[in-house]
């Protein structure tokens, strides 16, 4: 059983470009959540992916943007790069957001964005 | 909003000594689910162990524990015959309720080290 996939691994962009990210989700998991984390932080909600909506957001700027496919899968997008934008990205998968909450986040491994 | 504390950035346990992390959060949320959450250098974010807040019985998992004090607000993890595979960074986190599987909001994290 495959669990959450996250492409690419690493990256570097630099200042204004544009970067997107992907992830799949966990078999049978149907909501994506996408959270950035600096180096030493604990990781920061950017926003809540399920059918193919943004259903909950967080305190990012709308340069960051997302989708989900019909398929489950999701897009990071990030426009206009900053040199603070670099973190790693994380992905985590759920069942669907309205079974009652408490429900396990399963995380990929990240994405590392270097933007110099 | 909801905020969690970690105030201990780093700590040491011996091999197979017990070790206890300390997490202070606040919500406005009468539905609640607190997690703690393992980071090894891996990168990938695991689930250690969870507790509902309308359960007053505390949270265990094997050599790991949870402390309780909903009047407090506090939700320590104790880590029982400690390991050199339990080496990592652990967060505390919170999530609402119904309907909110994805947004957590996370501590700073703990850094564990597990000395032989």
């Amino acid at each position: 059983d495959a669990g959450v996939t996250q492409s690419p691994t690493h990256l570097i962009k630099t200042r204004g470009q544009q970067v997107t990210l992907r992830c799949s989700p966990k078999s049978g998991h149907d909501t994506v959540s996408w959270y950035q984390q600096a180096l030493g932080q604990g990781p920061q909600f950017i926003f809540q992916y399920y059918e193919e909506e943004e259903r909950q957001r967080g305190n990012f700027p709308d340069r960051f943007s997302g989708h989900q496919f019909p398929n489950y899968s999701s897009e990071l997008n990030v426009n206009a790069l900053l040199l603070g934008d670099s973190a790693l990205y994380l992905c985590a998968s759920s069942l669907v957001a309205g079974a009652g909450g408490g429900g396990e986040l399963f995380f990929g491994e990240g994405s590392r964005l270097t933007v110099l | 909003a909801q905020t969690v504390t970690q105030s201990q950035p780093e700590m040491s346990v011996q091999e197979a000594e017990t070790v206890t992390l300390s997490c202070t959060y606040d919500t406005s949320e009468s539905d609640y689910y607190l997690f703690w959450y393992k980071q090894p250098p891996s990168r990938q974010m695991i689930l250690v162990i969870r507790q509902e807040a309308y359960k007053q019985q505390n949270a265990t998992e094997n050599r790991f524990s949870v402390n309780f004090q909903k009047a407090a607000k506090s939700f320590s993890l104790k880590i029982s015959d400690s390991q050199l595979g339990d080496a990592a960074m652990y967060f505390c986190a919170v999530g609402g309720g119904s309907g909110n599987t994805g947004k957590l909001i996370f501590g700073q994290g703990t850094t564990l080290q597990v000395k032989p």
